[in-house]
């Protein structure tokens, strides 16, 4: 089946430092890579849609220059927290669509990875 | 117009017993309806998923049913084991390269 990591897992960073975490489709190629955070006991709540080569689109109320998306090539999205503060430790999800095929509807996701801003 | 509402929040069931979670959407240019179990700590996976022209899809243990004219689907859990012990989304999708809508979360505890 399809395959989605995030690296790091987990991260602890110091309040006004930058983190990146990435993205891999391992053995598929994503045309579309969506963004999600997640708070405890919550749903995942979309952030961006990143689409390989082009700008990403962000949903209502999350803002683009905190939250650095790049999408450099079919299987890696990253996201960057710029200036992290404690309100952005959260459990961040990926998910990637398949290029191509039957099952275009579906989303594969990572295993998430872990902030948490001291 | 955009929600999945979803119920119950928690749901408790014996090993061996049957869980349902429901959802309800409003939006009719969905028309792909995936639900996802999540473990503690981990990425949704995709469990089963269905298009609003059939009423009812099975792999396994597990059952979606679908009511397009209530604009209403559920998951069945049959035979439920404490490894299901997870938390449920339902989420809706319009046609083609659409967001995914999530719903609230249901989180089940198969009890022995």
């Amino acid at each position: 089946g399809a395959v989605v990591s995030q690296h790091p897992s987990w991260v602890i960073c110091k309040s006004g430092t930058s983190v990146k975490i990435e993205c891999r489709s391992l053995d598929f190629q994503a045309t579309t890579m969506f963004w999600y955070r997640q708070f405890p006991k919550q749903s995942l709540m979309l952030m961006a849609t990143s689409n390989e080569g082009s700008k990403a689109t962000y949903e209502q109320g999350v803002e683009k220059d905190k939250f650095l998306i790049n999408h450099a090539s079919l299987t890696l999205s990253t996201l960057t927290v710029t200036s992290a503060h404690p309100e952005d430790s959260s459990f961040y999800i990926c998910s990637a669509r398949v290029l191509a095929g039957v099952l275009t509807n579906e989303q594969f996701f990572g295993p998430g990875t872990r902030l948490t801003v001291l | 117009q955009q929600q999945v509402k979803q119920s119950p929040q928690s749901l408790i069931v014996q090993k061996g017993g049957i869980s349902i979670i429901n959802c309800a959407y409003e939006n009719t240019a969905f028309d792909y309806f995936p639900w996802y179990q999540q473990f503690p700590g981990k990425g949704p996976a995709l469990l089963i998923a269905i298009r609003p022209d059939v009423s009812e899809k099975k792999e396994g243990r597990f059952t979606i049913s679908f009511n397009k004219s209530a604009k209403q689907f559920s998951l069945h859990i049959m035979d439920s084991q404490p490894g299901d012990s997870a938390t449920y989304f339902c989420a809706a999708q319009p046609g083609g390269y659409q967001k995914v809508t999530f719903g609230t979360g249901t989180k089940l505890q198969v009890i022995p």
